[in-house]
C-alpha cells in the first residue's frame, strides 16, 4: 500500500523558516518525479515544487522561488520543503504528492495527508 | 501560464441524479487533463487521468471527456459519498500545473 505521511508542520512567525518532511513506502520512491501542493485555509489547490527522480531538476511557482528549497533522500525515501522567509501568504496545508505518468499525461497519482503551517506574529 | 477554469463553482443535486461539471483551459491542452475530489479535512483523491481515464479503484459512475480546450466530468448517478469538491488540473504546460477553482457539490 502506498502511503505518504508528511510531519512538521506548525506555527512560524513572518520571516521564519520551517522544514516539512514527506516519507514515503509502499512503492519505489527513487522512480518517481514528488511535489508539493499546498491548500489556503478555505481556499483550492496551488502546486508548489517538482524534484525529478534523481534531484537534479527542481521547479518552482513563481511565489515561492528563491524562499522555498525542496529536496529529497532516495536512501531515506524522503522528500523535503525547505521553506524560507515565510509570509502570512503561506498559511495552508502542505501535501507531498507523486507525480504519475503515462504516454499523454502527468497527473499526482497519490497524496499524503496533509501537514498544517500557520505563519502568523 | 494556462488558466483552468471550473463551472459551475458549485452545485446542489439529489443522490441518483446525473451530474456533469466542466473545465475550460486557456489554451489547447490536448488530454493533458487530470480530475481529482477532496472530502472536507481529507487529502484530495484522483478519480481520472489523461482526460478519460479512470483511476484504479475508482468506481465507474465517474466518467470524463474531452480535449483541446473543454472537458467534463460526469457522475451518472450520485452516491452519497459522492458529495465533496471537484478539482481539475492540466499538466501539459507545467510548471506550473493548474488547478481549476473547484466544483462544490452540495446535497440538495
Amino acid at each position: 500500500e502506498v502511503q505518504l505521511v508528511e510531519s512538521g508542520g506548525g506555527l512560524v512567525q513572518p520571516g521564519g523558516s520551517l522544514r516539512v518532511s514527506c516519507a514515503a513506502s509502499g512503492f519505489t520512491f527513487s522512480t518517481y518525479w514528488m511535489s508539493w501542493v499546498r491548500q489556503a485555509p478555505g481556499k483550492g489547490l496551488e502546486w508548489v515544487a517538482n524534484i525529478k527522480e534523481d534531484g537534479s531538476e527542481k521547479y518552482y511557482v513563481d511565489s515561492v522561488k528563491g524562499r522555498f528549497t525542496i529536496s529529497r533522500d532516495n536512501a531515506k525515501n524522503s522528500l523535503y520543503l525547505q521553506m524560507d522567509g515565510l509570509r502570512a501568504e503561506d498559511t495552508g496545508i502542505y501535501y507531498c504528492a507523486s507525480r504519475g505518468w503515462t504516454s499523454s499525461s502527468f497527473y499526482f497519482d497519490y497524496w499524503g495527508q496533509g501537514t498544517l503551517v500557520t505563519v502568523s506574529s | 501560464d494556462i488558466q483552468m477554469t471550473q463551472s459551475p463553482s458549485s452545485l446542489s443535486a439529489s443522490v441518483g441524479d446525473r451530474v456533469t461539471i466542466t473545465c475550460r483551459a486557456s489554451q489547447s491542452i490536448y488530454n493533458y487533463l487530470n480530475w481529482y475530489q477532496q472530502k472536507p479535512g481529507k487529502a484530495p483523491k484522483l478519480l481520472i487521468y489523461a482526460a478519460s481515464s479512470l483511476q484504479s479503484g475508482v468506481p465507474s459512475r465517474f466518467s470524463g471527456s474531452g480535449s483541446g480546450t473543454d472537458f467534463t466530468l460526469t457522475i451518472s448517478s450520485l452516491h452519497p459519498e459522492d458529495f465533496a469538491t471537484y478539482y481539475c488540473q492540466q499538466s501539459y504546460s507545467g510548471p506550473p500545473d493548474t488547478f481549476g477553482q473547484g466544483t462544490k457539490l452540495e446535497i440538495k
